[in-house]
């Protein structure tokens, strides 16, 4: 079945650093979700990536959608305390009415002030 | 303007008994999944429901474990005959289509005694 790999499985960065996860799929993707869960909450919505090389910029965060469509990456630029939370990547794949959503087992970071 | 509601948050059973988790869907939106996630782990996916219809099961375990979404209602998951390993946060999130980002409610944490 499709996979979803994601590394690093934890970061730890000083405040001001930057910060990079990466997502791998095991097959081309439809799309490519990223969300954020906060220590104790939900999963949380960020972006969504469709077209091949798509570069989306939210603030400090950067995601990408590889040219193949198989890999993705966030990036945040000067992290800071609010940044803290795992953030999942999710590859969406189908067709017509079927399709699966299968997510990343996440990135954790964590800032120290 | 509401969004995904899941009752009850905090859910203790003794083994053996039934855990029903209930899941209200973002307005709009008629299709719901339901997710797993034990302590700093990913999620995982369990199953796909729309209005009345089971579309993806395959995350499922094959016994004590059912969800249906009726025509009217909330959307439930049922845990028959639970045991320890069954503790975990269960999430549900909803869409308004299957390739649209989800939107996750705050889960039911359950707790086997």
């Amino acid at each position: 079945g499709q996979q979803v790999m994601q590394i690093p499985q934890y970061q730890h960065v000083q405040e001001g650093e930057d910060f990079t996860t990466y997502c791998n799929s095991s097959t081309t993707l439809s799309n490519i979700q990223w969300y954020k869960q906060r220590p104790g909450g939900h999963p949380v919505f960020l972006i969504q990536l469709v077209k091949s090389g798509e570069v989306k910029k939210q603030k400090r965060l950067t995601f990408q959608f590889g040219e193949a469509k198989e890999n993705s990456s966030l990036h945040i630029t000067a992290t800071q305390t609010t940044d803290v939370g795992t953030y999942f990547c999710a590859g969406l794949k189908g067709g017509g009415s079927n399709y699966k959503l299968t997510f990343g087992k996440g990135t954790l970071l964590t800032v120290n002030p | 303007n509401a969004g995904v509601m899941q009752n009850p948050r905090h859910l203790v059973r003794r083994r053996g008994q039934e855990a029903r988790l209930r899941c209200s869907p973002m307005k709009g939106h008629s299709h719901v999944y339901w997710y797993r996630q034990l302590p700093e782990e990913g999620l995982k996916f369990m199953v796909y429901l729309q209005k009345e219809n089971i579309i993806d099961e395959s995350g499922m375990p094959k016994e004590r474990f059912s969800a249906e979404f009726p025509k009217e209602g909330p959307s439930i998951l049922r845990i028959q005959q639970v045991v320890r390993g069954d503790s975990a946060a269960y999430f549900c999130a909803s869409s308004s289509g299957p390739t649209q980002p989800q939107h996750f409610g705050d889960g039911t944490r359950l707790s086997i005694l």
